[in-house]
């Protein structure tokens, strides 16, 4: 059976400091990727998204970006962290025969 | 851009009772997916269910079922003999391309005991 693997699952950063979050897919081959970020009362928000390694689309122009150097590993990173990054971060995985996403456990940063 | 709009930020309902969510979506195409997730307290997103534009059908999942209208962009959750388990936030999305789920901003439901 496939899983998402996301870590850590809490994050305390100051500003100013890098970031990176993991996310590994198990169980499936060449799965789409994305990363969401959910701000309090409001819905999910695309931030990136992956079809294959090393391909790369970005929905919001940011202080973020993503990397993908494996087939199952999509990475979200930032050189320097601002207030307004803190948020619900959740990684979600989808292959082109399924239509819904699964989604890993999430990561809830804060920037101090 | 698409949109997916939940007008109804907050829902209470009796356990036991019937609850419908609404959702409504802006879309150019002919062909998609629509999802109800749930986001429990755990922040874990939950897949409820799942509708085929091009079935006419409404899904149903033991006590989740949909009102899909395609021509009125409408597609309401209807949760029947409520349970506490089902407080949660509960998001409406649109998809079926590679680029991902659009999602609406949610409404949370809260069951009274």
């Amino acid at each position: 059976s496939q899983t998402i693997h996301q870590w850590p699952a809490t994050l305390v950063q100051p500003v100013g400091s890098p970031l990176s979050l993991e996310c590994t897919v198990e169980g499936t081959s060449n799965p789409n990727l994305y990363w969401y970020r959910q701000a309090a009362g409001r819905g999910l928000q695309l931030l990136f998204y992956s079809v294959g390694i090393g391909q790369i689309s970005s929905e919001v122009p940011q202080n973020l970006s993503a990397s993908r150097p494996q087939d199952r590993q999509f990475i979200l990173s930032s050189k320097k962290l601002l207030l307004s990054d803190s948020g619900f971060y959740l990684c979600a995985w989808k292959t082109g025969w399924t239509t819904e996403a699964f989604f890993g456990q999430g990561t809830r940063l804060t920037v101090v | 851009a698409q949109t997916v709009t939940q007008s109804q930020p907050e829902m209470s309902v009796q356990e036991a009772e019937t609850v419908t969510l609404s959702c409504t979506y802006d879309t150019s195409e002919s062909d998609y997916y629509l999802f109800w997730y749930k986001q429990p307290p755990s922040r874990q997103m939950i897949l409820v269910i799942r509708q085929e534009a091009y079935k006419q059908q409404n899904a149903t999942e033991n006590r989740f079922s949909v009102n899909f209208q395609k021509a009125a962009k409408s597609f309401s959750l209807k949760i029947s003999d409520s349970q506490l388990g089902d407080a949660a936030m509960y998001f409406c999305a649109k998809g079926g391309g590679a680029d991902g789920l659009t999602f609406g901003k949610g409404t949370h439901l809260i069951i009274q005991p």
